[in-house]
């Protein structure tokens, strides 16, 4: 199946811990993208990377890190700078840019950090 | 930075009602403009797009949405709503012109009982 995996579902952190979402893509798409989704808030775009070992921040990039050594996988690290991290969060997907095909999204990840 | 305004957290509409959500972005540039929706336990998926050209465009499930320029605005508009339009509706906003990332709202939230 093509397709976006993020893992785990749901994940449980101590405060003070840092913590890597995983988000792996077999749709080949070239641009890969971070959200968090909150509440109220909508979607919030964190970082974003439109090739291989390159990547923006968004904006809220503060308190979070990512890496993108292979075009199928961008992990998204929460760092135990990110004030409040408790959240879920999207991983999101595209091919040749957003102009011409839409946002490919993933299952997402619930981070519970107390 | 932009910036894009949903002014209705959540509408709520007997079937056949119709419906307007309203969508205001801040950018004085040409923009790219997205309705997204989320129906209950689903992923994110595209409603429909403007890029250029007729101001009014169409999307699946009978939506449409005019972009007027002078007031930075992207209505979503339905002559007729249904129950299984019940959803949380998104409008974006590329952030810069070669459509790299997209800004979302903070989301509406349709109701719709039947």
């Amino acid at each position: 199946d093509g397709g976006i995996t993020q893992s785990p579902k749901y994940l449980f952190r101590k405060e003070g811990q840092n913590v890597t979402l995983s988000c792996e893509q077999n749709l080949n798409h070239d641009a890969m993208y971070w959200y968090r989704q909150d509440p109220g808030q909508g979607l919030r775009l964190i970082y974003y990377s439109q090739i291989v070992n390159d990547f923006q921040k968004g904006d809220i990039a503060e308190g979070y890190s990512v890496s993108r050594e292979k075009k199928e996988s961008f992990p998204l690290t929460v760092t135990s700078a990110q004030k409040n991290p408790t959240a879920f969060y999207l991983c999101a997907t595209a091919d040749r840019g957003l102009i011409n095909s839409p946002l490919h999204f993933g299952n997402g990840t619930r981070l519970t950090v107390t | 930075a932009q910036s894009v305004s949903q002014h209705n957290h959540h509408v709520i509409l007997s079937e056949a009602a119709s419906l307007e959500l309203g969508c205001n972005y801040s950018y004085g540039g040409t923009v790219n403009l997205f309705w997204y929706v989320q129906y209950p336990g689903q992923h994110l998926q595209l409603l429909l797009k403007y890029f250029s050209g007729d101001p009014l465009v169409k999307g699946i499930k009978g939506f449409e949405a005019e972009f007027i320029k002078s007031k930075f605005s992207f209505n979503l508009r339905k002559p007729s709503v249904q129950w299984s339009d019940t959803a949380e509706y998104f409008c974006a906003v590329t952030i810069n012109q070669a459509g790299t990332a997209l800004i979302f709202g903070k989301g509406t939230t349709l109701s719709v009982s039947s």
